[in-house]
Parts: structure tokens; C-alpha cells; sequence
């Protein structure tokens, strides 16, 4: 069974850089497919964030491109998110999924907010 | 970016009865529409793509419709499991986007 779980600090300082890792079980993330970033905001907004393919090509939403960076470490089946220059209006939920169109498979979300 | 407009924010309903769900997309997506449905403490799922087919594990009760700017969720004899929050998508061009989701309570 495919599974993705995502993990990370809960609460992120204006101004800091928000790190998340997605570890993927069940799937070999580069056998196959793109790898995204989404988030959820209060109020229920989602945004799909980008992607790192199966071959490392990244693609990222132009809203964000001067601040994501998309990685990943196949020896541990994980890849990353990395947002630079957080401010509150990052505060929401993140997930993992695989896809980079069609979202086939999420991890269950880990909450992040950003505060001093 | 592509606008997607959901409606009802909010609806209630029985089990055994069936519901509607209406996504607008603010141009043309052709059928590059996916249906996702979030439960509390559970991974979202992806219901229905391409407008209208099921993804494998998807109860017959789902359907989906339309195509262009115009899609409709519809749930046929809802169960309690049902009751969730559905969101629809856009893949016909980047960056994708979401609805703001429908929230399906019991009555």
C-alpha cells in the first residue's frame, strides 16, 4: 500500500524558512510519477505548490517560484519542501501527494503556522 | 490562473438521499476536472477524473458531469460515510487549482 506521511516543525518564525519531508512507503518515487506540495489555508483555500518528477525535474507554482525549492533524497524515499521569507499568510495545512496533475495518493497533512 | 467556483459551501442532507455538487471553472478546462473527497484524520481521496471516471475504489453511488466551464458531483444514495468535504480541481493548465469545497453534513 501506497502511504506518504509528512513531517516537520509545527510553528515557523516570520522571515524563516519552512522544511518539510514527505516520506513515501509502498513506491519507489523514481519508478514513476511526480511528487507534489499542496497546502490547505484557513478557510479551507488549497493551493497546489509544485513538483519534483520522478527524474528531479522540478516545477513550481509561479506564486511561489522565488521562494520553494522542491528536493529530495531517494536513498530515503523522501523528497522536501523548503519556503524561504515565511510570513503569516503561510499558515496552513501541507501535504504530499503524488501527482503532478491528478493527486492520487496524500499524506494526511501536517499543520504548520507561522508566528513569533 | 483558472478560477474554480464551487456551490453550495454547505449542504445537508439524509442518508438514502442524493446530492448535487456544482464546480465552475472561470474558462474552459475541456474535462481536465478531478473530484477529491477530505475526511478528518484520513488522506484525501481522488474520486473521479477527466470530468467523469471513476478512479478505481470509487462507489458506483459517485458520478461526475460536464465539461468546458460546467461540472457536477452528484452522490446517489448517499451512505454515512459519505458525509465529507469534496473539493474539485483543475489540471488543464498550470498553475492547477482548487475549489473551496463543499461541505456535506447530515440533516
Amino acid at each position: 500500500e501506497i502511504q506518504l506521511q509528512e513531517s516537520g516543525p509545527g510553528l515557523v518564525k516570520p522571515s524563516q524558512s519552512l522544511s518539510l519531508t514527505c516520506s513515501v512507503t509502498g513506491y519507489t518515487i523514481t519508478s514513476g510519477y511526480d511528487w507534489s506540495w499542496i497546502r490547505k489555508f484557513p478557510g479551507n483555500k488549497m493551493e497546489w505548490m509544485g513538483y519534483i518528477s520522478y527524474s528531479g525535474s522540478t516545477n513550481y507554482n509561479p506564486s511561489l517560484k522565488s521562494r520553494i525549492s522542491i528536493t529530495r533524497d531517494t536513498s530515503k524515499n523522501q523528497f522536501f519542501l523548503q519556503l524561504n521569507s515565511v510570513t503569516t499568510e503561510d499558515t496552513a495545512t501541507y501535504y504530499c501527494a503524488r501527482g503532478g496533475q491528478l493527486f492520487d495518493y496524500w499524506g494526511q497533512g501536517v499543520m504548520v503556522t507561522v508566528s513569533s | 490562473d483558472v478560477q474554480m467556483t464551487q456551490s453550495p459551501s454547505y449542504l445537508a442532507a439524509s442518508p438514502g438521499e442524493s446530492v448535487s455538487i456544482s464546480c465552475k471553472a472561470s474558462k474552459s478546462i475541456s474535462n481536465n476536472l478531478a473530484w477529491y473527497q477530505e475526511k478528518p484524520g484520513k488522506a484525501n481521496k481522488l474520486l473521479i477524473h477527466s470530468g467523469s471516471t471513476l478512479q478505481s475504489g470509487t462507489p458506483s453511488r459517485f458520478s461526475g458531469s460536464g465539461s468546458g466551464t460546467d461540472f457536477t458531483l452528484t452522490i446517489r444514495s448517499l451512505e454515512f460515510e459519505d458525509f465529507a468535504v469534496y473539493y474539485c480541481q483543475q489540471y488543464n493548465e498550470y498553475p492547477y487549482t482548487f475549489g473551496a469545497g463543499t461541505k456535506l453534513e447530515l440533516k
